[in-house]
């Protein structure tokens, strides 16, 4: 079965710092991996994925993640944060197998951006 | 863009009530899920569906069951809430797995 580790509950950060949200996965096929953002008082929305090809993925909002397999890792980066990005982040495995693409998710981490 | 509509942001309910959470999708998707959200724990899948009656047993299905009988609609039921079942809510569709997920908006649901 797949399983998600988010490393870090929570990660304090100022403004216009670069940041790294961690990610480590397990899983005994082929995965799809996913970030996901959640603002307060809504649901999630997809950051980026990785599914096949170039390991260094660009998403939306300057956000980029590195698939590295044999770390079986999925780290999200931000060069330079903003206060708006502070929010609840997600990381997330899909099989590539079966019927229906069920993601599994991590715990969650939440990043706050000060000043 | 797709839309995933949940029918109430927030609910409180009695405990031993039935009750329904609703999601509609707008895309023609087969595939939909129910998932909650507790703080600590992320996300945790209740069940799934890939096609009109059809459904799959998640990680955490017990108290629960679903109802999809139009490919647009996905119901969760809550056959005889608990206090234990207070959490947000949220449904999801997606056309494939490559694709990802659309969520809605959740469904804060207070047990009381």
């Amino acid at each position: 079965a797949q399983s998600v580790t988010q490393l870090d509950s929570q990660v304090p950060v100022f403004e216009e710092a670069p940041v790294e949200l961690r990610c480590n996965y397990s899983s005994s096929v082929s995965v799809y991996l996913f970030w996901y953002v959640q603002y307060p008082n809504q649901g999630l929305q997809l950051l980026l994925k990785y599914l096949s090809g170039s390991t260094l993925v660009k998403g939306i909002n300057g956000f980029e993640a590195e698939f590295n397999k044999s770390q079986t890792s999925f780290h999200l980066r931000k060069p330079s944060v903003h206060i708006s990005d502070t929010a609840e982040y997600f990381c997330a495995v899909s099989e590539i197998t079966g019927t229906a693409s069920k993601l599994t998710f991590g715990t969650g981490t939440r990043l706050q951006v000060t000043l | 863009d797709v839309k995933v509509t949940q029918s109430s942001r927030y609910l409180v309910k009695r405990t031993g009530e039935k009750v329904f959470l609703e999601c509609v999708q707008d895309m023609d998707h087969e595939n939909m899920f129910w998932y909650r959200q507790d703080p600590g724990l992320g996300l945790r899948l209740i069940y799934f569906s890939y096609d009109v009656k059809m459904k799959e047993k998640g990680d955490i299905p017990e108290g629960y069951s679903v109802s999809r009988e139009k490919k647009e609609r996905f119901s969760l039921i809550l056959e005889s809430a608990s206090t234990n079942q207070t959490s947000m809510y949220l449904c999801a569709s997606s056309l494939s797995a490559g694709v990802g997920y659309t969520f809605g908006s959740g469904t804060r649901l207070t047990v009381v």
